[in-house]
């Protein structure tokens, strides 16, 4: 168990919906990371909070916005949702805000129908 | 940004023998390389990481070597067992980007009782 809770483990909705997918990190660690993993594309870098702050912005889309709260969990909003968003949505967690080792939660697997 | 390129993309090994899984990378400016395993139905764990000032470091039956000069990394699993069965996946910071990490697309590692 890496210490870091996310929820729900599965989410089916349908295109043009909005979903929210959440994030509690491990106990003591301000940073949080989300990552897209589909089949094709692999491991992809969405976003980083570090403290409540964005830190770094990978290949998130327009559509997609996150935040980190002050009790450090994190929330994941996807919107306008199309087909092409199904995929494995990752949590991940680290101390520090630079080049830490990551600690991932289970994911939640994201299917638009 | 950071490209990181991981071969190979599947590898089936006899249980006892050693399985060799390499990356390249190319931001010469990257300084940290971690490796990660994932189980079915779980997310990525990090099992072994080296940082730029050390060309080899070894825990227990898994190693990772770097040759900074030629910009690659190599994880080497010795007497393999069936648990060690996973997708492992490399990964470099990337140090002109935000320091977010860049994972290569994954080798999905069978070991053959």
């Amino acid at each position: 168990d890496s210490g870091v809770t996310q929820t729900p483990k599965h989410l089916i909705t349908a295109t043009g919906q909005r979903v929210t997918l959440r994030c509690s990190p491990r106990s003591g660690d301000l940073s949080v990371y989300w990552y897209q993993q589909s089949l094709d594309q692999g491991l992809q870098f969405l976003i980083q909070y570090y403290n409540g702050e964005e830190r770094a912005k990978g290949n998130i889309l327009e559509r997609f916005s996150a935040q980190q709260f002050p009790d450090l969990h994190s929330e994941l909003n996807l919107s306008s949702l199309e087909l092409g968003d199904s995929a494995l949505y990752f949590c991940a967690s680290s101390y520090g805000r630079n080049r830490e080792k990551l600690f991932f939660g289970s994911g939640t697997q994201l299917s638009v129908l | 940004g950071e490209n990181v390129e991981q071969h190979p993309s599947t590898l089936s090994v006899q249980e006892g023998d050693s399985a060799v899984i390499k990356c390249t990378y190319s931001d010469s400016a990257s300084n940290y390389f971690p490796w990660y395993k994932q189980e079915l139905g779980k997310g990525p764990q990090l099992i072994i990481d080296i940082r730029s000032n050390v060309g080899e470091k070894k825990d227990q039956r898994i190693a990772v070597t770097l040759n900074k000069t030629a910009k690659h990394f190599s994880l080497h699993i010795t007497e393999t067992q069936p648990e060690d069965s996973a997708v492992y996946f490399c990964a470099a910071n990337g140090e002109h980007t935000g320091n977010q990490f860049y994972f290569g697309t994954g080798t999905s590692l069978t070991v053959i009782p």
